[in-house]
């Protein structure tokens, strides 16, 4: 089955520093989110994107993140100044259709010291 | 506004007896469920998924869920659990904006399943 592939695994930075977590779709997805989960919490919605643009975003997804597609394969999530409350699990996703099964990468565990 | 519960944060079986893990949904519509696993440094994993057809959904690895209107259930059952099902399991209720899906998801807190010799 194909797969969702996010690099790093792991990221360590300093706070206030700018952070990119990437990710590379299935090549035939069109529907494309980022979801976070802090340790001991629920998996909370971040972000989805659909043609090139934003198409929902949460509270959570404040002027410190963006997401972009720039190459038509890569998927990524910035976050421009690091807070130590952005330590989480990042996890990517992506669908063919918005009601089509949503296939997710394994995680980039964000550690912000 | 749809939300989803999971009723246990920790469940722990031994192997061959049965797995139920309880979740219950709110939804103003009716909701598309799914349930999610996890297992240790890999991603998030669908194990089946409801969207109004049959109520029983018989999802991967021997794992189903049942939808129970009158009760806002979605609990997911196997009949025999085995070493390899250790995992966190997420419920999960599609998000909707009127009678629209979003596309968006909307987890519950997770059940680690925990599988004893």
């Amino acid at each position: 089955e194909p797969e969702v592939t996010q690099t790093p695994s792991h990221q360590v930075t300093q706070m206030g520093q700018e952070v990119i977590l990437r990710c590379v779709p299935i090549s035939n997805h069109l529907y494309f989110y980022w979801y976070r989960q802090i340790l001991g919490q629920k998996v909370e919605f971040l972000v989805s994107f659909y043609n090139n643009e934003i198409s929902e975003k949460s509270e959570i997804f404040d002027d410190q993140f963006s997401v972009e597609r720039p190459d038509g394969s890569n998927f990524t999530l910035k976050i421009r100044s690091t807070k130590l409350e952005d330590s989480a699990m990042y996890f990517c996703g992506g669908a063919r259709g918005r009601n089509e099964k949503l296939f997710f990468g394994s995680g980039t565990q964000l550690s912000v010291l | 506004a749809q939300s989803v519960t999971q009723l246990d944060s920790h469940v722990s079986v031994s192997e061959g007896t049965p797995v139920l893990l309880r979740c219950n949904y709110s939804s103003s519509y009716s909701p598309s469920l799914f349930w999610y696993v996890q297992h240790p440094n890999k991603g998030l994993q669908l194990l089946l998924k409801y969207t109004s057809a049959a109520t029983l959904v018989k999802g991967i690895n021997g794992f189903e869920a049942e939808f129970k209107k009158s009760e806002t259930s979605f609990h997911l059952t196997k009949p025999s659990a085995h070493m390899s099902d250790a995992a966190e399991y997420f419920c999960v209720v599609s998000g909707r904006v009127g009678s629209s899906n979003t596309g968006k998801l909307i987890f519950g807190q997770g059940t680690t399943l925990q599988v004893k010799p």
